[in-house]
């Protein structure tokens, strides 16, 4: 099992551009989850997706953040018109199906997405 | 929704001694309490958790209590060595159908050799 894989590793954009991260989650996990850390602080959750829908955003900048988690492929998170304050790493975890009485509730990170806005 | 509460936000301890981070939470449907441990520049990963049915739990030189009438739980780091350094999350989250899981704010753990 490959774990939780996002790339790119690290992104560097210019004020105004876009930038999609990308996250594949561990095999059998249905559910992802991303997260915002910004330097020397603690992980934000941003929102939290199942294959085709959207359960949860609350934590999603209301404007040129968006998420998706289509039936095939990784979970992408946009983030159109960049700014300076974007500048963080985001973390993708993924856990397992509801209803598997173990490991219910583990969330498995992924390795980060570092963004730089210059 | 779910605060999840942590202290000390710092600890510095000489190798040896002990390491003690506390959290408290707000929600009484939370039922699942995981600690995280990441080093820096890595990703956060999952070193101890602890299930509302039980008191304590204990993993090597690593334990976690919980007293649910209270709403705090504890991380407990004996005999510490430099590699114990790290920033430590704690979580809750509840049980059924969504799993969304809150975390704390951090303690970053200095171990000094």
């Amino acid at each position: 099992n490959a774990g939780v894989m996002q790339n790119p590793r690290h992104l560097v954009r210019r004020r105004g551009q876009e930038a999609r991260l990308r996250c594949s989650p561990m095999k059998g996990h249905s559910h992802v989850y991303w997260y915002r850390q910004l330097p020397e602080e603690g992980l934000k959750f941003m929102v939290y997706l199942q294959k085709e829908n959207i359960i949860d955003e609350s934590g999603m900048p209301k404007e040129r953040f968006s998420a998706e988690f289509p039936k095939e492929g990784p979970s992408i998170l946009r983030i159109q018109q960049v700014v300076r304050g974007d500048s963080a790493a985001y973390f993708c975890a993924s856990s397992p199906l509801v209803g598997q009485t173990t490991e219910k509730n583990i969330q498995y990170f992924g390795a980060g997405t570092r963004l730089s806005v210059l | 929704g779910e605060n999840v509460e942590q202290h000390p936000s710092t600890l510095s301890v000489q190798e040896g001694d002990s390491a003690v981070i506390k959290c408290t939470y707000s929600d009484s449907a939370s039922n699942y309490f995981p600690w995280y441990k990441q080093e820096l520049g890595k990703r956060p990963q999952l070193i101890i958790d602890i299930r509302s049915n039980v008191g304590e739990k204990k993993d090597q030189r690593i334990a976690v209590t919980l007293n649910k009438t209270a709403k705090h739980f504890s991380l407990h780091i004996t005999e510490t060595q430099p590699e114990d350094s790290a920033v430590y999350f704690c979580a809750a989250s509840p049980s059924g159908g969504y799993q969304k899981v809150t975390f704390g704010t951090g303690t970053k753990l200095q171990v000094i050799p």
